[in-house]
């Protein structure tokens, strides 16, 4: 089946500091990939998304590469703001969508 | 302007009644959504409709009926409600098939409190 697993959180960070949140999927097909982010008392966004193997989404700063030999889609960024404090949820998407559990980023000045 | 609405937003409610959330989308898409988010945020499909036609029922408790009257709403209406009931339900929009059902723009939920 389809399947996503993503790092449990919660992860907090200082300003500025390097961010990784780990994600790996099973899949029966060839899925795209996509993080999506929710702000408290918000809906899910998109944040970047990726459809085939090695492409790399990237948005805002954040980045993930489609990684299809490791089965991985992991987000990355270089230097985070207290701003992208939040909720990141990994997903793939073969007919439907399948998220992850989340993982809540809180990030201190 | 709001592309994904959902009313009401918060919903607080006893055992056993019948309640109802709507869902109106503003971006004439073909295909509507609705997600279950646990209170360990794991989010689940539900529903989805397509041009007001059932195409993914998830296993579902039967006390959740969706009824799409126009494309561009989708409401979930839930009989008995019960204690585990209880998450936020996020409604969402996709554009037709050939534009991409993973392009996918969710509302700003409804968090139902069943007491």
């Amino acid at each position: 089946g389809n399947s996503v697993t993503q790092m449990e959180g919660p992860v907090t960070l200082s300003e500025e500091a390097f961010l990784t949140i780990n994600c790996t999927y099973t899949a029966t097909g060839y899925p795209s990939l996509f993080w999506y982010v929710q702000y408290p008392g918000e809906g899910l966004q998109l944040l970047l998304k990726a459809t085939k193997a090695d492409d790399k989404g990237s948005n805002k700063g954040f980045e993930a590469t489609y990684r299809k030999e490791t089965t991985s889609f992991h987000l990355e960024k270089g230097s985070v703001q207290v701003s992208d404090s939040a909720v990141y949820f990994c997903a793939l998407y073969y007919n439907q969508f399948y998220f992850g559990t989340g993982t809540s980023l809180t990030v201190i000045p | 302007d709001t592309a994904v609405s959902q009313t009401p937003k918060y919903l607080v409610t006893q055992m056993g009644n019948d309640k109802s959330i709507k869902c109106e989308q503003n971006l004439g898409h073909d295909t509507m959504y609705w997600y279950k988010q646990d209170s360990k945020k794991f989010l689940k499909i539900m529903f989805s409709y397509n041009n007001k036609e059932l195409i993914i029922n998830e296993t579902v408790p039967n006390r959740f009926s969706p009824k799409s009257p126009d494309k561009a709403h989708l409401n979930l209406h839930i009989n008995s409600l019960e204690l585990g009931d209880s998450a936020v339900y996020f409604c969402a929009s996709s554009p037709n098939p050939a534009g991409g059902r993973d392009t996918q723009y969710f509302g700003p939920g409804t968090r139902l409190t069943v007491l």
